[in-house]
């Protein structure tokens, strides 16, 4: 099967730090990646989709200067969230789809608190 | 626009118990694609099924069954002979083929299915 891998699992930070998520797929290579955000006993909202290569597309209302998104490879998406703030904890999980697949492989997820 | 309906916020059961699942959706393609998602306490999201618009057979997985009827627009999951570890929350998604090929599946707001010992 398909294997998404996510670092960290769990950060704390400050509040105005930032934070870098990483999503890897681990036995292909995955040209879109997918960023979701969680809250607590609630469904999965879609960030923005990450393209290896160009720019990625955010969802209207995600703000792309706070929610960094890169796809440096075929195997690994970074979203970074900048100048964090408490209202920015949630649990963000990636995914990621197989070469001409439809369904998506979800990552562990990453528990972000910020103080 | 594409949606999916999960009525059943929690379910409780006794272990061994069957349970149903319900997913009922709508959208406007006759081609689209519907998705069964496990999320145990863990919280990683663990792929289930994948059902194509075209192929209504139900599937049988183990203790796992699903139902799939176009004429209701419903993609049911069935539990048999339940477990304490299936305590998950348990996702429906759709994707419409006419999403341009990004396939972005639209999520249910998932049921939480917790199973007493």
């Amino acid at each position: 099967g398909a294997v998404v891998s996510q670092h960290p699992s769990r950060v704390i930070c400050k509040s105005g730090t930032s934070v870098k998520i990483e999503c890897r797929s681990l036995d292909f290579q995955a040209t879109t990646m997918f960023w979701y955000r969680q809250f607590p006993k609630q469904s999965l909202m879609l960030m923005a989709t990450s393209n290896e290569g160009s720019k990625a597309t955010y969802e209207q209302g995600v703000e792309k200067d706070k929610f960094l998104i890169n796809h440096a490879s075929l195997t690994l998406s970074t979203l970074t969230v900048t100048s964090a703030h408490p209202e920015d904890s949630s649990f963000y999980i990636c995914s990621a789809r197989l070469p001409l697949g439809i369904e998506q492989y979800f990552g562990p997820g990453t528990r972000l608190t910020v103080t | 626009a594409q949606k999916v309906t999960q009525a059943q916020t929690e379910i409780s059961v006794v272990e061994k118990e069957d349970v149903t699942l319900d997913c009922v959706y709508e959208t406007r393609d006759t081609t689209y694609y519907l998705f069964w998602y496990k999320q145990p306490p863990s919280g990683e999201l663990v792929f289930l099924i994948r059902r194509n618009s075209f192929d209504e057979q139900n599937e049988i997985s183990g203790r796992y069954s699903w139902n799939f009827q176009k004429s209701t627009s419903s993609f049911n999951f069935t539990i048999t002979a339940s477990q304490v570890v299936d305590s998950a929350v348990y996702f429906c998604a759709l994707s419409e083929a006419s999403s341009g090929g990004s396939y972005i599946p639209t999520f249910g707001r998932g049921t939480s299915l917790i199973v007493h010992p």
